[in-house]
């Protein structure tokens, strides 16, 4: 899987959007990107994956750049219940014989 | 249907001690995992599994057994307990195939143990 880069932390107001950058500039062309979050205390949580198109569900966008080296997750509306680690994997389809590996990530603190 | 299921929430063990984390699924998930994660620390990989009876290492397997006899089931044993071990620990399972949501990790609640 190729390697990602965040930052380690970042603040934010309430009802205003968190972008939460990832590098990955070492992407290949099969390997997709995939956000979780991890609520204190809390098992992580899938939030949103794309390969080249922006995507976007009921929890957050994915703006992927268009050479696929960086990507941007934006929280639209950040509340307080959105302060967590933000982790931003890139991986492969049909690996079933290998495991997802997280890094660190971002903490995002969302303050009124 | 209730997901990933940890049990205990919480447990206190003596050096030395042995005790079983247990995580069922309900998901007919083939692929199910433990991580452990520290203060300060990402979540690391224990141990994995593709299916009924197979079962690999991942980055921090010392200490630890699994065994797969069920879809559903994957627990973790801890032989003898050492304070290295307190932690809190995480089921995860997701499907497999080539479809990218194969991806799609989802996680239990977590079973905090402490090893004093």
């Amino acid at each position: 899987d190729a390697k990602t880069t965040q930052p380690t932390s970042m603040d934010c107001a309430e009802g205003r959007a968190a972008n939460l950058p990832c590098n990955h500039s070492t992407i290949s062309g099969n390997e997709y990107v995939y956000w979780y979050r991890q609520i204190h205390s809390q098992g992580p949580q899938y939030i949103i994956h794309g390969l080249k198109n922006n995507e976007t569900n009921e929890m957050a966008s994915l703006i992927i750049t268009e050479d696929r080296k960086s990507s941007t997750l934006i929280l639209p509306h950040a509340t307080l219940r959105d302060t967590a680690v933000y982790y931003c994997i890139v991986r492969v389809t049909n690996q079933a014989g290998t495991a997802l590996i997280f890094g660190k990530g971002t903490t995002l603190s969302v303050s009124s | 249907n209730a997901g990933v299921t940890q049990t205990p929430k919480f447990q206190v063990l003596k050096t030395g001690q042995s005790m079983t984390l247990q995580c069922a699924q309900d998901m007919n998930h083939e692929y199910m995992s433990w991580y452990r994660q520290d203060p300060g620390m990402g979540l690391r990989l224990i141990h994995y599994s593709v299916g009924a009876g197979i079962t690999d290492q991942g980055e921090v397997p010392n200490g630890y057994n699994v065994s797969r006899s069920t879809t559903e089931d994957f627990p973790l044993r801890l032989l003898s307990a050492a304070p290295s071990q307190t932690s809190v620990y995480f089921c995860a399972s997701r499907p497999t195939g080539v479809s990218s949501g194969a991806n799609v990790l989802t996680f239990g609640a977590g079973s905090r143990l402490t090893v004093l």
